[in-house]
């Protein structure tokens, strides 16, 4: 079975700092992986993506995110954040070879102190 | 641009009643599901439905619980006996195919309480 960790559950940065948030996952076979957002009162929204190609992946708002396959990691960066991004941040991954559920990390909150 | 909508934002219900929590996928979406989030813990999987049928459902996903699409638009969830237990952030999700790289759009969720 596939599953996923996210080693930092709290986070607090002042803004302009730079961000690095962990995620590893365990599943042997082919994934795919993705980190979802969801800003205070608001739904799950995608910040990027990653099934194929160049490993490290850019996404919406200055977020971007590296796979390395041998360390079973998808770390997401920004490299200053802003008060804007605070937030809660989750790693989910899936594969297709167990359809495609979404299995979720823990999630990481995140405040961006002004 | 679309977004999936779920009805309502938080319901409380006495342990044994039964609830339906409501969604609206994305109009041209043809895969819908549920996932939960019980306060502290991660976010799971629960089922999957496509053509009006589950696709794949999790062990969570017992006898208790049942999803249907009654018309057109609507996706549901219905827990046959609420346990104090099934507390929790019910997301819907929906994608446009079944492809495992399609983007799962979500809801904002209901807040289930069960008492």
């Amino acid at each position: 079975a596939q599953s996923v960790s996210q080693h930092n559950h709290h986070v607090i940065l002042s803004e302009a700092a730079s961000l690095e948030l962990g995620c590893n996952y365990s599943y042997g076979g082919t994934v795919n992986l993705f980190w979802y957002v969801q800003y205070p009162g608001q739904h799950l929204q995608l910040l990027l993506k990653y099934f194929s190609g160049d490993p490290l992946v850019k996404g919406i708002k200055g977020f971007e995110a590296e796979f390395i396959k041998s360390k079973f990691s998808f770390n997401l960066r920004k490299p200053s954040v802003q008060w804007s991004d605070t937030a809660e941040y989750f790693c989910a991954v899936n594969s297709n070879n167990a359809g495609n559920m979404l299995t979720f990390g823990g999630g990481t909150r995140l405040m961006v102190k002004p | 641009e679309p977004e999936v909508t779920q009805t309502p934002s938080h319901q409380v219900t006495q342990m044994g009643q039964e609830v339906i929590l409501r969604c609206v996928p994305i109009s041209n979406h043809l895969y819908f599901y549920w996932y939960r989030q019980i306060l502290g813990q991660k976010v799971e999987f629960l089922v999957s439905f496509y053509n009006n049928e589950i696709s794949e459902k999790s062990e969570i996903f017992d006898d208790q619980f049942s999803v249907e699409r009654p018309d057109g638009s609507n996706f549901t969830l219905k827990i046959r006996s609420t346990k104090l237990e099934d507390s929790a952030m019910y997301f819907c999700a929906s994608t446009r195919s079944s492809g495992d790289t399609d983007t799962q759009y979500f809801g904002p969720g209901t807040r289930l309480t069960v008492l």
